[in-house]
């Protein structure tokens, strides 16, 4: 059975520490890889990955895949408040998700 | 551009009754169309996806059925709801299933009492 598996559930910092979320997949005819930010309502979209060691970037996110080791990572550096959110990963094939990672940063 | 809608945005219902929720899509043609459940402090589980009018793929079994009556209208029903369904429900919409990612409407807050 196809499974996603985000880690650490949950994740506390300081405001400007650099954090690292984890995802590792197991999905049949793999497609892609989506990072998701959510905080009160809707999922916003992030980051898609479909090759292996390709960073993607946006501001002080980041995120790369590793195709052959079957996870990804996500990274944020000099965070803020407003990163404080949940951060879903699916695998596509079939859009499974994670239980997300819940990050909190603190003033 | 396009834009996806979503409701009611809270709904408390109690155990018994029957529920319809219904999502909307604007500015594309031919969308997939999925229902997630959200229960607190998890996950989004896949119930329901649709790749075009009166397709319905269903993830997993359960109190709840979808139709798709138009190409841009995803409906999310039950007869008799249960505690269990009580959860956050969203809808999503995307260009291509694995190509494109999802864009999530606003979601539904639905409490069984």
């Amino acid at each position: 059975e196809d499974k996603v598996v985000q880690s650490p559930l949950s994740l506390v910092v300081h405001e400007g520490d650099t954090v690292t979320l984890n995802c590792s997949y197991e999905v049949t005819n793999f497609r892609s890889l989506l990072w998701y930010k959510q905080e009160k309502k809707a999922p916003t979209f992030l980051f898609m990955l479909t090759s292996s060691g390709i960073e993607k970037k946006s501001g002080r996110l980041s995120s790369i895949l590793d195709k052959k080791e079957l996870f990804s990572i996500l990274n944020i550096t000099a965070t803020q408040t407003g990163d404080s959110a949940v951060y879903l990963c699916a695998g596509v094939n079939d859009m499974r998700f994670g239980a997300g990672t819940r990050l909190t940063v603190k003033p | 551009s396009q834009t996806i809608h979503q409701w009611p945005a809270t709904l408390v219902q109690p155990v018994g009754s029957p529920l319809s929720l219904e999502c909307t899509v604007e500015g594309t043609s031919n969308p997939n169309l999925y229902w997630y459940r959200q229960a607190a402090g998890r996950g989004l589980q896949l119930l329901f996806y649709s790749v075009g009018i009166g397709q319905i793929s269903s993830e997993v079994p359960q109190n709840l059925s979808a139709s798709r009556p138009q190409d841009r209208q995803f409906i999310l029903s039950s007869k008799k709801l249960l505690l269990s369904d009580s959860g956050f429900y969203l809808c999503a919409w995307s260009a291509d299933r694995g190509a494109q990612p999802q864009h999530f409407g606003d979601g539904t807050r639905l409490s069984i009492l």
